[in-house]
């Protein structure tokens, strides 16, 4: 069974601290891994990442993914409170989308 | 359109209620996902449409659930005899042919089954 887990579920932190989110997977016929920002509803798309060690990023978001070892990881620097919201890596595997339970980010002032 | 555009936004419905929640994806996206998101946990996985045919339908929870997307186009997700537990957020998803873009997705639909 195809499965993605997020860890931490939660996690608390103060402006202007560095965070990293982390992500593995066991999925058959893997194609890509996208992480999402999720506020309110729709999930906002961050990156896809298909090749290992090649890191993405934008501005202060940065991810990379690790095939070998199958997990990638979502680091934000410089957190501000416009980036609480729950952080959701998905694996495709085929035509099927798998989610992660994601990870709720609260950015304290 | 801009974006993928679900409606309506907000659904209370009673017990034994059926309802259609609709789901308009960007124009010309071959691929089409819904998924049922309850409070506090990630999307789960509905089904699957490629154009007009339904490739997946593995994920919806029972024989209530139903969803068409006749003209490979706009789709409806219809849940008949609503049930408490229906109770979540529906997810749209769409995205362009193959398997090596991103799913752009709508507001989603708010369901409440009272």
């Amino acid at each position: 069974e195809d499965k993605v887990v997020q860890s931490p579920l939660y996690l608390v932190v103060h402006e202007g601290d560095t965070v990293t989110l982390n992500c593995s997977y066991e999925v058959t016929n893997f194609r890509s891994l996208l992480w999402y920002k999720q506020e309110k509803k729709a999930p906002t798309f961050l990156f896809m990442l298909t090749s290992s060690g090649i890191e993405k990023k934008s501005g202060r978001l940065s991810s990379i993914l690790d095939k070998k070892e199958l997990f990638s990881i979502l680091n934000i620097t410089a957190t501000q409170t416009g980036d609480s919201a729950v952080y959701l890596c998905v694996v495709n595997s085929g035509y099927a989308l798998n989610f992660g339970k994601g990870t709720s980010l609260l950015v304290t002032p | 359109g801009a974006g993928v555009s679900q409606s309506p936004r907000y659904k209370v419905a009673k017990r034994g209620q059926d309802v259609a929640l609709r789901c308009d994806p960007i124009s010309g996206h071959v691929s089409l996902f819904w998924y049922q998101q309850a409070l506090g946990q990630g999307p789960e996985f509905l089904t699957y449409f490629q154009n007009e045919a339904q490739l997946d339908k593995s994920g919806l929870p029972s024989d209530r659930f139903f969803a068409e997307r006749p003209e490979g186009s706009v789709s409806t997700l219809k849940i008949q005899r609503t049930q408490q537990e229906d109770s979540a957020v529906y997810l749209c998803a769409s995205s362009s042919w193959g398997i090596h873009t991103e799913a752009f997705f709508g507001q989603g639909t708010r369901l409440t089954v009272v």
